[in-house]
């Protein structure tokens, strides 16, 4: 089955700066790939997603890039805020099979 | 819609009791997943079901777990005996579509067995 690792576990950055990251997956088959974002005590919601045809996706200030030949995918934050602050999930599937999630990414944003 | 639900919030019992856990999905919705979620391992999918039938029961840890999904607004996650190892929090979450669909989220129950 797919796997799916995730890197770092927890990142802090300054208020202001760039966040960055990294998933990698094991079945070249899959093409979906979401991320999940966590706030402190409340469910995981859907941020951002993307499908194996685009290398790129973009909305605000959140970003994912997908590098098939490699099976890694990123996500990008920038000019962190506040309220960035959370822990983040990438995840992985193929057609009808289901999500495989990473490990999570706690994500501290220094004021 | 009210998104899903899920009850209760928080549950509190002492190892060896019984606990269920129980979640509404969102209208319309095909499919349903029961996810745990704890530090060491983050979120572990336990259970789906489509269209009300129990599709992948494999990340269920033991026979002291069962789930059950009797209608297409209502389903329970049952621990039987509960052990503090079950301590964690519970998700449900629903989907239009296997994979590739959002999953929305409920609120989660926290357990804590003592």
């Amino acid at each position: 089955g797919e796997n799916v690792e995730q890197h770092p576990s927890t990142l802090s950055v300054q208020e202001g700066d760039s966040a960055v990251i990294k998933c990698t997956y094991s079945d070249s088959a899959s093409n979906y790939f979401p991320w999940y974002k966590q706030e402190l005590g409340k469910r995981p919601q859907l941020i951002i997603d993307i499908r194996s045809n685009v290398g790129e996706k973009k909305d605000q200030r959140i970003a994912v890039t997908l590098n098939k030949t490699a099976k890694h995918f990123s996500l990008h934050i920038t000019e962190t805020q506040p309220e960035d602050s959370a822990v983040y999930f990438c995840a992985a599937s193929f057609g009808n099979e289901k999500l495989t999630f990473g490990t999570g990414t706690r994500l501290t944003i220094i004021p | 819609d009210a998104g899903v639900i899920q009850s209760p919030r928080h549950e509190v019992t002492e190892m060896g009791q019984e606990v269920t856990l129980r979640c509404k999905p969102i209208s319309g919705h095909d499919y349903l997943f029961w996810y745990r979620q704890t530090m060491m391992r983050g979120l572990e999918l336990l259970i789906y079901f489509n269209n009300n039938v129990p599709i992948d029961d494999s990340g269920m840890p033991e026979d002291r777990f069962s789930a059950k999904m009797p209608n297409a607004s209502f389903s329970t996650l049952k621990i039987q005996p509960s052990e503090p190892r079950d301590s964690a929090v519970y998700f449900c979450a629903s989907s239009t579509f296997m994979g590739t669909g959002e999953l929305f989220f409920g609120e989660g129950s926290r357990l804590t067995v003592l």
